[in-house]
């Protein structure tokens, strides 16, 4: 299985603020990585896709990049919806994996 | 606009079995594959398998392969999990998705709300 390492576990800014998640996996894996946001007690949300494609009405103040085995999502000004938690996932081959998630808190 | 509509809690004993439903609407059931994945309570996803919702045919993750069985139903859009000899540490959400894209590269565009299955004596 790829092995999909996140850091930071927990991150914590300001709004305003700009932030950026790290996301390395195990083998090199193209650019076959998307981002989610999740909020506690709802389905995780679909913020980008082969790294760096915005999702349909996700603001641009995300942004994906990375191609092989690193990976980043920026968020350039940091809004009070954005403190969540989020995964980056590999979708190169099964079984997908997530990395452990980063906590973004005040 | 499209929706995937998961069955209520589930309580279940260990040894027990499971089967979670996820009916979809708005778009052609056909047109993609679906997705399980859980949550163990303060964990990531974790991802359990996939179904062709043409043909039927699945992929599981190995973690779950002598357990699991995912299966469609053309006539009502639909497509269920069942997850046999529960275990306590089978305690999780469960959580169908849409892929989008082509094999084996989907991305998960839209998701159901999730179901909690809690195995407990």
């Amino acid at each position: 299985d790829i092995q999909v390492t996140q850091s930071p576990s927990t991150l914590s800014a300001s709004v305003g603020d700009r932030v950026i998640i790290t996301c390395r996996a195990s083998q090199g894996i193209s650019r076959w990585m998307a981002w989610y946001q999740q909020k506690p007690g709802k389905a995780p949300k679909l913020l980008v896709y082969q790294a760096s494609s915005l999702a349909s009405g996700v603001p641009s103040s995300f942004s994906g990049s990375g191609s092989g085995t690193e990976f980043t999502l920026t968020i350039s000004s940091l809004q009070a919806d954005d403190f969540a938690t989020y995964y980056c996932q590999q979708y190169y081959s099964f079984p997908y994996t997530f990395g452990q998630g980063t906590k973004l808190e005040i | 606009q499209v929706q995937l509509v998961q069955s209520g809690a589930e309580m279940k004993k260990p040894e027990a079995s499971v089967r979670v439903s996820c009916e979809t609407s708005g778009y052609t059931f056909t047109s993609y594959y679906l997705h399980w994945l859980r949550q163990a309570p303060g964990q990531g996803p974790e991802w359990m398998g996939i179904i062709n919702p043409t043909s039927g045919t699945t992929t599981y993750a190995q973690k779950f392969q002598d357990r699991v069985i995912m299966t469609r139903d053309s006539s009502t859009s639909a497509v269920f999990m069942e997850l046999r000899n529960l275990r306590s540490d089978d305690t999780a959400v469960y959580f169908c998705a849409r892929g989008v894209g082509g094999w084996p590269y989907y991305y998960l565009d839209v998701w159901g709300k999730g179901t909690m299955v809690t195995v407990s004596s």
